[in-house]
C-alpha cells in the first residue's frame, strides 16, 4: 500500500521550543516535499528533497530546516518555535522531480502556543 | 511569479446537480496544471491534471476539467455530483522545467446538500 505517514498528527508546543516533523514513505520516491496549509492561502512549498543530503528552498522556507538522512524519511525542523508557525504541514513525495503523481500524507495539525 | 485564483471559498450544490468549479491563473508559459481533492482529515489526492494536448481532461470519479490558454483558466466540472463529493478543491500550476514544484489557489470548499 503506496502511502506517505506524518508523525504526529496533531502536536502542541510552546513558543520558543523545538518542534520535529516526522515524514515517512514507502513507495522508494526519490523526490520528497514539505508544504505548510493555512485558511485562505492554500498549501505553499517550505522545501523540497530531491534525494538524500540534496534539499533545496521553496518559497517560505524562513524559520525552518529540514534533514533528509535516508531516501524514506524526511523531517521538518523549527528551532525556537514561532505563534505565526501554527499551521498544518503536508509531507508529499514524488518518483523524481518530473512528470510524476505527488503524493501527500494526512497532515501535521501543529499549534504553538 | 505565477500565481493561481479560486475565485469562490465555498460553493453549495444539490445532489444530482451540475458542477463548476472556477480556477484562474497567472503564467507568463505553459504551465501544467492540476486539481487535487482533500477529505477531511485527510491528505490532498490527485483528480487530474493537464499537461498538453486536448484542452479538455478526464480524471476520477466523473471529473473532468478544461484548460483555456486565451482565459488563463482550469475550470474543474461534473455533470451530477454526489454526497461524498463534499471536499475542499485545490487547483495548482506548476512551471514547465520544473514539474511538481505546485503553486495552490486558496481552495474551494464544497458542499453537497441531500
Amino acid at each position: 500500500d503506496m502511502k506517505v505517514t506524518q508523525m504526529p498528527r496533531y502536536l502542541i508546543k510552546r513558543m520558543g521550543e523545538n518542534v520535529l516533523l516526522e515524514c515517512g514513505q514507502d513507495m522508494s520516491h526519490e523526490t520528497m516535499y514539505w508544504y505548510r496549509q493555512d485558511p485562505g492561502l492554500g498549501l505553499q512549498l517550505i522545501y523540497i528533497s530531491y534525494d538524500v543530503d540534496s534539499n533545496s528552498e521553496g518559497d517560505i522556507p524562513k524559520g525552518y530546516r529540514v534533514s533528509r538522512k535516508k531516501r524514506e524519511h524526511f523531517s521538518l525542523i523549527l528551532d525556537s518555535a514561532k505563534t505565526n508557525q501554527t499551521s498544518v504541514y503536508f509531507c508529499a513525495s514524488s518518483l523524481y522531480e518530473g512528470r510524476t503523481e505527488v503524493f501527500f500524507g494526512k497532515g501535521t495539525r501543529l499549534t504553538v502556543v | 511569479a505565477q500565481s493561481v485564483t479560486q475565485p469562490d471559498a465555498r460553493v453549495t450544490v444539490s445532489e444530482g446537480a451540475s458542477l463548476q468549479l472556477r480556477c484562474k491563473y497567472s503564467y507568463s508559459g505553459t504551465p501544467y496544471l492540476f486539481w487535487y481533492v482533500q477529505y477531511p482529515r485527510q491528505g490532498l489526492q490527485l483528480l487530474l491534471k493537464y499537461y498538453s494536448g486536448d484542452p479538455v481532461v478526464q480524471g476520477v470519479n466523473g471529473f473532468e476539467a478544461e484548460f483555456s490558454k486565451s482565459n488563463s483558466s482550469f475550470h474543474l466540472r461534473k455533470a451530477s455530483v454526489h454526497w461524498s463529493d463534499s471536499a475542499v478543491y485545490f487547483c495548482a500550476l506548476s512551471e514547465s522545467g520544473s514539474f511538481n514544484k505546485l503553486t495552490f489557489g486558496a481552495g474551494t470548499r464544497l458542499a453537497v446538500c441531500p
